[in-house]
């Protein structure tokens, strides 16, 4: 089992709407978790971290579920430029080693 | 504010060449990483750095070496290139990790194809 799976999408969806990913982790102990959004042939950029009790920033919501293991990432009213690759990246050790899934693609079309 | 700059931007070379990609922050991050990106493999990290003459052995170490003479550069090098290290590379840094939460900024990467 990979240490972090993300469902690689494409997800398709239309200007306005609510898109929802999840990624699950395997390691319990993770503490810290981020969502990053990569841009095609582009560096990863931190969209935000993920705390415990949930996060809200503007369109974007983050929620971790520890017992389940994963955590969710919810765009609400979606953008053009919205359209990116969403990379799940959780902390598996105390020296911040942290693990990047593979990505899940979003494509928002007009 | 520059942030994490990588150089060169792209790079072609052929097998059994060598090269050194650097990295630089202005950040004053005690924390340096290097990652590859291939696709359907996701970021893997090849080597790290905790500090200033310190480095560490990542996922994918091997066929790469690495240097933290001041603690603002990171340099990757290349011995003798081979064609699957063909990738995009990445250099990140971080504060360090006394409290969690703390997010590494990536530089945009370098182009690397290996004929």
């Amino acid at each position: 089992r990979k240490e972090v799976e993300q469902d690689p999408g494409p997800f398709n969806v239309p200007e306005g709407a609510t898109v929802a990913f999840n990624c699950t982790y395997s390691n319990s102990a993770s503490q810290s978790f981020f969502w990053y959004r990569q841009d095609c042939r582009k560096e990863p950029k931190l969209l935000m971290s993920v705390y415990s009790s949930g996060n809200e920033d503007g369109r974007f919501t983050a929620q971790l579920n520890r017992a389940s293991q994963y955590i969710s990432l919810l765009i609400r009213d979606s953008k053009l430029s919205d359209s990116a690759t969403y990379l799940c990246v959780v902390n598996v050790g105390g020296f911040q080693k942290l693990v990047f899934g593979t990505g899940t693609r979003l494509l928002v079309s007009p | 504010n520059a942030g994490v700059t990588q150089t060169p931007k792209f790079r072609v070379l052929k097998t059994g060449q060598s090269m050194t990609l650097l990295c630089a922050q202005d950040m004053n991050h005690e924390y340096m990483y290097w990652y590859r990106q291939d696709p359907g493999m996701g970021l893997r990290l090849i080597h790290y750095s905790v500090g200033e003459g310190t480095t560490a052995k990542g996922e994918v170490p091997d066929g790469y070496n690495v240097s933290r003479l001041k603690k603002q550069n990171f340099l990757l090098g290349l011995e003798s290139a081979a064609p699957s290290q063909t990738s995009v590379y990445f250099c990140a840094s971080s504060y360090p990790q006394g409290a969690v939460n703390q997010p590494q900024h990536f530089g945009d990467g370098t182009r690397l194809s290996i004929l």
